[in-house]
């Protein structure tokens, strides 16, 4: 089975950059979702189709997918971009996978 | 504006049957080739994707769960229904419905909108 790795934290200053990772076989070749999840809450995509923002997502969230890394980055880190994190694999086969998630702490 | 509720029992005893139902808003659960989903999060971990089907009948399972898994549509009712049999402690989870992205079919699938979510425990 496809396996997807997140670091389990992540933290940073407000107003830094904070840099999140999702690593997996040729994961290149595939596409990455990414999902914000606040305490209580349901997740809500963030960046579809590798680098796509939905309406909503501001453009200081950017992604990047390449060889057997896709990385979600957040510039001007603010304290309200404090949560869980999760990666999404998909490909032409149906496959749907996730990650373990990153909890994303802003000191 | 789309809006997915799950209801169901809270509690379910071991190796008996869980059902969690999703009642869509906004939406129309028969429209074609759309895929509707079940996802879940037990308490405190990741996201567990369990499968999505169409009204029309096609449906992709996650295979750690295929066998164990039936997802259902009532068009009268415009709900999803999930069913997952011989449950144990280890299916405590927080189950999530979710309308599927249209370009699920060229490889791109993605989750949105959820539902706020329904615990259910596994517990005798």
């Amino acid at each position: 089975s496809y396996v997807v790795t997140q670091p389990p934290s992540v933290s940073v200053a407000p107003g830094q950059t904070a840099t999140i990772s999702c690593a997996g076989d040729r994961i290149g070749s595939k596409t990455v979702q990414w999902y914000r999840q606040r305490p209580g809450q349901a997740p809500v995509v963030v960046l579809y189709d590798d680098f796509d923002r939905p309406s909503g997502t501001p453009e200081r969230i950017t992604g990047s997918n390449s060889g057997d890394t896709a990385t979600l980055i957040i510039t001007r880190v603010e304290a309200a971009d404090e949560a869980d994190y999760f990666c999404q694999v998909s490909d032409y086969t149906y496959l749907v996978v996730f990650g373990g998630g990153t909890k994303l702490t802003v000191l | 504006q789309v809006q997915l509720r799950e209801s169901g029992p809270r509690l379910v005893s071991p190796s008996e049957t869980l059902s969690v139902t999703c009642s869509v808003s906004g939406d129309s659960i028969t429209t074609a080739d759309r895929f509707w989903s079940w996802i879940r999060q037990p308490p405190g971990k990741g996201l567990e994707w369990i499968g999505f089907v169409s009204h029309s009948g096609n449906s992709h399972f996650n295979a750690a769960l295929q066998g164990r898994v039936i997802i259902s549509t009532d068009a009268s009712r415009n709900e999803i229904s999930l069913t997952l049999r011989s449950v144990t402690a280890a299916d405590t989870a927080v189950y999530y419905c979710a309308r599927v992205s249209d370009v699920c079919k060229n490889g791109v699938c993605w989750f949105d909108p959820w539902g706020q979510g329904s615990l259910v425990t596994v517990s005798s």
